[in-house]
């Protein structure tokens, strides 16, 4: 089935350790894209991607790296340099151009402890 | 900038009620498109609808319709005698056109269906 893959779902972490979210698309989407929601917010865009080997910072992009060296494929690290890091992270994906919905996964959950 | 409202944080009905979900936007653009997307407890948002600014013709699907007015700067979600199934936090969302345009969630509404 086509869809989008985040591992693992519940993630645990100790304060200072970097962290890398998998994030894994079979919908052949050239554009991907990094969300962070905190309780009672709406999503926050981290980075996103338009194309293989280019990424940009979305709005929270401080203490998180990504890559892009694949189409299927944009891993996020959280790294220890991210003041608050314990969220829910969802990786999203679509079509390039502004009218293409995006298609989401099933989010990982960190906790940094 | 841009920027969408959902005023409604949380709303609790009795099954088999009618619910309407408020989104209010803000833009200067002319071109956009707006978006409803439903999380639920899974985690995981599912795209629900895609609006265009040139499009203001009303959606039906099912128990589900949205009304997009520009003169109010609203895209409302209405859920017709509402399910439990329809539990979730529903989003609404903006994007400009431009090849570089990020998406703008409003902040959500978690609607709670009893039965």
């Amino acid at each position: 089935d086509g869809g989008i893959t985040q591992s693992p779902k519940y993630l645990f972490r100790k304060e200072g350790q970097n962290v890398t979210l998998s994030c894994e698309q079979n919908l052949n989407h050239d554009a991907m894209y990094w969300y962070r929601q905190d309780p009672g917010q709406g999503l926050r865009l981290i980075y996103y991607s338009q194309i293989v080997n280019d990424f940009q910072k979305g709005d929270i992009a401080e203490g998180y790296s990504v890559s892009r060296e694949k189409k299927e494929s944009f891993p996020l690290t959280v790294t220890s340099a991210q003041k608050n890091p314990t969220a829910f992270y969802l990786c999203a994906s679509s079509l390039r151009g502004p009218y293409n919905e995006q298609f989401f996964g099933p989010g990982t959950r960190l906790t940094v402890l | 900038a841009q920027k969408v409202t959902q005023a409604q944080t949380e709303i609790s009905v009795v099954e088999k009620e009618d619910v309407t979900l408020d989104c209010v936007y803000e833009t200067r653009d002319t071109t956009y498109y707006l978006f409803w997307y439903k999380q639920p407890p899974s985690g995981e948002l599912v795209f629900l609808i895609r609006r265009n600014s040139f499009d203001e013709q009303n959606e039906i699907s099912g128990r589900y319709s949205w009304n997009f007015q520009k003169s109010t700067s609203s895209f409302n979600f209405t859920i017709t005698a509402s399910q439990v199934v329809d539990s979730a936090v529903y989003f609404c969302a903006l994007r400009i056109a431009g090849a570089n345009s990020k998406l703008t969630f409003g902040k959500g509404i978690t609607l709670s269906v009893r039965p």
